[in-house]
């Protein structure tokens, strides 16, 4: 079973304007997520994190946003710009799980100029 | 660069043969994990080290595979008789344990793009 779920598999957003991307996940003992970019043959990129007491962190112009009783969290990027087109994966964890990473399938952003 | 460093890059080989990989995690980080990530999937975790010992292990890890880290610095990954569906990209990240009550953050490697004919 999927844990963690990534619904849409693409986005466009013309840059400058705003790219939310939706991770949903199933595991209630999840405490800990992250966002990780992807360029082709290179390895995830962190970006940003939240903990479970949280409900927004903010690092620039990204955004991770959590609502626990929905199990879900969103990452804003604004404003969008071309080199921010990649793969975008969410991840979750727990400390009960010896913090591994639990990751969804990536959403691919194309920012157009 | 402190990054986390992973080599080779890209490996082909023939199925049956051995492959070795290694990972080099940032300096003063005491875990490391290994990933293995397949076309339209995101990583999954193999196993992971605190320091030297080999704490857990995926079930997707089969008695082909072994790890080791043996001063808790760099670590291998080996692939015995392998078959085409070990063909994947391998992912080291490291973390440091106890970090932040919050959370671990891992970072991760380049990757290891291994491809058996």
């Amino acid at each position: 079973d999927q844990q963690v779920k990534q619904n849409s598999p693409s986005l466009s957003v013309q840059e400058g304007r705003i790219s939310i991307l939706n991770c949903d996940y199933t595991n209630s003992m999840f405490d800990y997520f992250l966002w990780y970019k992807k360029y082709p043959a290179e390895g995830p990129t962190f970006l940003i994190s939240i903990s479970s007491i949280k409900d927004k962190n903010e690092d620039g112009r990204f955004t991770v946003f959590l609502n626990k009783s929905a199990k879900h969290l969103s990452l804003h990027i604004v404003p969008s710009q071309p080199g921010d087109s990649a793969v975008y994966f969410c991840a979750a964890t727990s400390g009960g799980s010896n913090y591994k990473l639990t990751f969804g399938k990536g959403t691919l952003l194309t920012v157009n100029p | 660069d402190t990054g986390v460093s992973q080599n080779p890059r890209h490996k082909i080989t023939k199925r049956g043969q051995n492959v070795t990989f290694r990972c080099d995690p940032i300096s003063e980080h005491n875990r490391l994990y290994w990933y293995r990530q397949t076309l339209g999937q995101g990583p999954e975790f193999l196993t992971y080290f605190q320091n030297e010992a080999q704490l857990e292990k995926s079930r997707l890890l089969s008695d082909r595979f072994s790890a080791e880290r043996p001063k808790g610095s760099f670590s291998t990954l080996e692939i015995q008789r392998t078959e085409q569906g070990d063909s994947a990209m391998y992912l080291c990240a490291s973390s440091v344990y106890g970090s932040g009550f919050l959370g671990e953050t891992q970072y991760f490697g380049p990757g290891t793009r291994l491809l058996v004919l």
